[in-house]
């Protein structure tokens, strides 16, 4: 059964720095594009970043680029989110998500964690 | 961007009836659309992607239809745990981009 934990999300104030991670099984890891996604209190949802199955490709959302770096390490199965110079508006539940098997849809995702940029 | 839009934001139904919901690209897109559906305390779950190729799991009375600009997600004979948020997404281009989402509630 594939599985994605995220973790690491809490309140931090604006201008501060958070890492998240999202823990995968139940599938290789390492053969998977994996993907950042976040949904702010009642608003839809949006995609924040890409990583490929080995890092080579990775993209950002314009919300995000240069302030937010995405990671992986295949060896310990687990996806990363490097949030630096944070904003309210960062605000949102962070979803970590797995690419589908050829293409750019998202064919798994965790429950998500909670991200509160306030002061 | 590709802005996609899901004109209804709410839809009631009945148990038993068909609905469909729809999702428009602003530019065309092929078929590189998915559906998914959220159900509270439940993480997402993808439903159909390819416009219309069924996700493993996902049941038959669900079908997705469309190319370039319109898209329709059927759910024939609707069961109790149908009803929840369904999002539709285009992975044409990035960035990749979601409708706003059609809550589908029992009447």
């Amino acid at each position: 059964e594939v599985q994605l934990v995220e973790s690491g999300g809490g309140l931090v104030q604006p201008g501060r720095s958070l890492k998240l991670s999202c823990l995968a099984s139940g599938f290789t890891f390492s053969n998977y594009g994996m993907n950042w996604i976040r949904q702010a209190p009642g608003k839809g949802l949006e995609w924040v970043a890409s990583i490929s199955s080995s890092s080579s490709y990775i993209y950002y959302a314009d919300t995000v680029k240069g302030r937010f770096t995405i990671s992986r390490d295949n060896a310990k199965n687990t996806l990363y989110l490097q949030m630096t110079s944070l904003r309210s508006e960062d605000t949102a539940l962070y979803y970590c998500a797995r690419r589908g098997y050829s293409g750019n849809w998202f064919a798994y995702w965790g429950q998500g964690t909670l991200v509160t940029v306030s002061s | 961007d590709v802005q996609m839009t899901q004109s209804l934001s709410y839809l009631a139904a009945s148990p038993g009836e068909s609905v469909s919901i729809s999702c428009k690209a602003s530019k065309s897109i092929s078929n590189y659309l998915a559906w998914y559906q959220q159900k509270p305390g439940e993480a997402y779950k993808l439903l159909i992607y390819s416009g219309s190729t069924l996700q493993s799991g996902t049941p038959s009375r669900f079908s997705g239809s469309g190319s370039g600009t319109d898209f329709t997600l059927t759910i024939r004979s609707l069961e109790p745990e149908d009803f929840g948020l369904y999002y539709c997404q285009q992975y044409y281009e990035k960035p990749l981009t979601f409708g706003s989402g059609t809550k589908l509630e029992i009447k």
